[in-house]
């Protein structure tokens, strides 16, 4: 059974790099995207960005200036960098992991991280 | 720019009653279409995919349907466990973007 296990900083001041990892077990990393998602408090689901096996990455057009999205294929790892961090930037974020239908190419995330909890603040 | 817009914003329901969710996408995403549910302190769980097959484990009472532009999301007997918010969601392979409706709470009437 597949699970990803996510940890990193919880608490940050402004201007400071944001820094996730998110392992996978129990299955390859190739062929899945592996995605970042983030949840402010009490709002909804917001999109960070993606990376394949081969280190191909896509990124929300809206943070794609701060965010870096990596793999470590030897470890089954991907991680989130986002630099200078503000207020607006705290949220449970999410790593997921996501499939398509083929031959139709109907994409969903069908394995979700526990979330981690960021909290900008001075 | 893809909009995915999610009705009503609450949808207060009794227990055994039906509810349905409504997404509509600003363009057409053919049956591309997902949708999850959310409990407080939870990661979301995929229910739906491909606008109308359940994900493994999920109950029958989850049903999907649409194509296009407008989707629908119906509980057919509400379970107390299914009170939550449900999220859909579209992913557009080129230009690569992943676009999240706002969302709908179920809530006990």
């Amino acid at each position: 059974q597949v699970q990803l296990q996510q940890w990193g900083a919880g608490l940050l001041k402004p201007s400071e790099t944001l820094s996730l990892t998110c392992a996978v077990y129990g299955e390859s990393f190739s062929g899945y995207y592996w995605s970042w998602i983030r949840q402010p408090p009490g709002k909804g689901l917001e999109w960070i960005g993606e990376i394949i096996h081969s280190g191909s990455t896509n990124y929300n057009p809206s943070l794609k200036s701060r965010v870096t999205i990596s793999v470590d294929t030897s470890k089954n790892q991907f991680s989130l960098r986002l630099s200078s961090v503000t207020a607006a930037d705290t949220a449970v974020y999410y790593c997921a992991r996501m499939k398509w239908l083929r031959p139709y190419y109907y994409y969903y995330m069908d394995v979700w991280g526990k979330g981690t909890t960021v909290t900008v603040s001075s | 720019e893809m909009v995915m817009t999610q009705s009503p914003a609450t949808l207060s329901v009794s227990p055994g009653e039906r509810a349905t969710l409504s997404c509509r996408a600003s363009q057409s995403v053919s049956s591309n279409l997902a949708w999850y549910q959310q409990k407080p302190g939870q990661a979301p769980r995929l229910l739906i995919y491909g606008a109308s097959t359940r994900a493994t484990g999920i109950p029958a009472r989850f049903s999907g349907s649409g194509s296009g532009t407008e989707f629908t999301l119906t509980i057919s007997s509400l379970q107390s466990e299914d009170f939550a918010v449900y999220y859909c969601h579209h992913y557009n392979n080129w230009p690569p973007l992943l676009t999240f409706g706002g969302g709908t709470k179920v809530e006990i009437k």
